[in-house]
């Protein structure tokens, strides 16, 4: 079956710009992740959603960073007011509940000049 | 607080020889999951194994095998007769599942495999 899904590939922006990311997961899985990556540095929490809540956003590093999951399946990681060192690939994962393996997408580059 | 330690930055090696990838992990609960993912140079984290902390059991697939020790909090990982396409960077990552947790991975810095023909 189709795996987890991240649109666009790559967003280049402006600094002060709004970004949207959205990632489309495996289906039936309820569980859905965010995590941020920067170079050469293993992921990073950012958000976890269980349905359509988010049960834990403590990775979020402030409030320009949010996100949305309204029909429990697509989940759009939205950014405003975007800064330089927000460039970094953002990767999202799906799992069947918690513990379970998490399959992960290939990942959105942003880059912020 | 968790943590997840690869002390191997980076590692050579010619095709053809075996290589152990360290992992390290902290902490104070009794249930956990450690995985191993894969990044090749196209990106994309792709899963290798997830092990729960009471399975002490040493895992083999095909090329690739896994030693978990909880004495020393260790879950190291070996390639036998390595490839060119085995180079990538791995992660090893750690899941707390017990109450009060949402399981979110916890990686370590990663360790660059580099396989030279």
């Amino acid at each position: 079956g189709a795996g987890v899904s991240q649109t666009p590939s790559n967003k280049v922006t402006e600094k002060g710009k709004y970004v949207e990311l959205r990632c489309d997961p495996i289906s039936g899985h309820t569980a859905l992740y965010w995590y941020r990556q920067s170079l050469g540095q293993g992921p990073e929490f950012l958000i976890y959603f269980q349905g359509t809540g988010a049960a834990d956003d403590s990775g979020l590093p402030n409030d320009r960073f949010f996100a949305v999951r309204p029909e429990g399946s697509v989940s759009t990681l939205k950014i405003q007011r975007t800064e330089r060192g927000d460039s970094a690939v953002y990767l999202c994962a799906s799992g069947v509940g918690l513990g379970d393996t998490q399959y992960f997408g290939p990942g959105t580059r942003l880059t912020v000049l | 607080a968790q943590k997840v330690t690869q002390a191997q930055t980076e590692i050579s090696v010619v095709e053809k020889e075996d290589v152990t990838l360290d992992c390290v992990y902290e902490t104070r609960d009794t249930t956990y999951y450690l995985f191993w993912y894969k990044q090749p140079p196209s990106g994309e984290l792709v899963f290798l194994i997830r092990r729960n902390s009471f399975d002490e059991q040493n895992e083999i697939s095909g090329r690739y095998s896994w030693n978990f020790q909880k004495s020393t909090s260790s879950f190291n990982f070996t390639i036998t007769a390595s490839q060119v396409v085995d180079s990538a960077v791995y992660f090893c990552a750690l899941i707390l599942y017990g109450s009060g947790n949402t399981g979110k991975l916890i990686f370590g810095q990663g360790t660059t495999l580099q396989v030279k023909p």
